[in-house]
């Protein structure tokens, strides 16, 4: 079983839909949980964290976390044709020390207009 | 504020030669992370540097290595390449402390032929 987990795609929406993106760990030691958007040929680019239960809102985008059912999620409102990316799922466990993470494989995101 | 940098962005590199890859972090940011990402394996943890030590190594061969400088910048060696290493090798800074937000430079693509 993999750590990260994560629907590879590609998950295809119409523009002004909302994309939801799901991401499950295995580690309980999880406590910091981040979502980049990697363009193809490009770098990933941070565009939401989260540490607490709950949702998070920023913007167009809202991630959810549930610790208890290890499930994190990014919700995408009025997706854009802009919006289309891969999304990677990012998890920073209590157990390591300092910044390193573990990602998942990626889901790729399509938005048709 | 500028981003992280890193050199050179391309690399054709031959099997059993070395390679060198240099990042500089955002301003102000002391812990550097490298990572490595394939089409295959996805985004795997390399090693982090902060204070100029090691204080997180990934599942690599003895081959990967790195050092961090006193003003933070950061490289990474590879010896003795082999095809299997051909991937974009990205470097990520964050600040200091409890905040665990990462931010990617452009990466280096490196080709072994």
């Amino acid at each position: 079983q993999k750590e990260v987990e994560q629907n590879s795609g590609p998950l295809s929406v119409p523009e002004g839909a909302i994309a939801s993106l799901n991401c499950t760990y295995s580690d309980r030691g999880s406590q910091s949980f981040f979502w980049y958007r990697q363009y193809s040929g490009k770098s990933p680019e941070l565009i939401m964290f989260i540490y607490s239960n709950g949702d998070k809102e920023d913007g167009r985008f809202t991630a959810q976390l549930n610790k208890a059912s290890q499930y994190v999620s990014l919700l995408i409102r009025d997706s854009q044709p802009s919006d289309s990316a891969t999304y990677l799922c990012a998890v920073k466990s209590i157990y390591n020390q300092g910044g390193k993470l573990i990602f998942g494989q990626g889901t790729e995101l399509s938005v048709k207009p | 504020k500028a981003g992280v940098t890193q050199t050179p962005r391309y690399l054709i590199k031959t099997r059993g030669q070395q390679v060198t890859l240099s990042c500089s972090p955002i301003s102000g940011h002391r812990s550097v992370s490298w990572y490595q990402q394939t089409p295959g394996q996805g985004l795997q943890f390399l090693f982090e540097y902060f204070s100029e030590t090691q204080r997180n190594k990934g599942n690599f061969p003895g081959r990967f290595s790195g050092r961090q400088f006193s003003n933070s910048r950061s490289e990474m060696n590879v010896s003795t390449l082999e095809l299997g290493d051909s991937a974009l090798y990205l470097c990520a800074s964050k600040q200091y402390g409890e905040v665990y937000e990462q931010y990617f430079g452009p990466g280096t693509r490196l080709t072994v032929t």
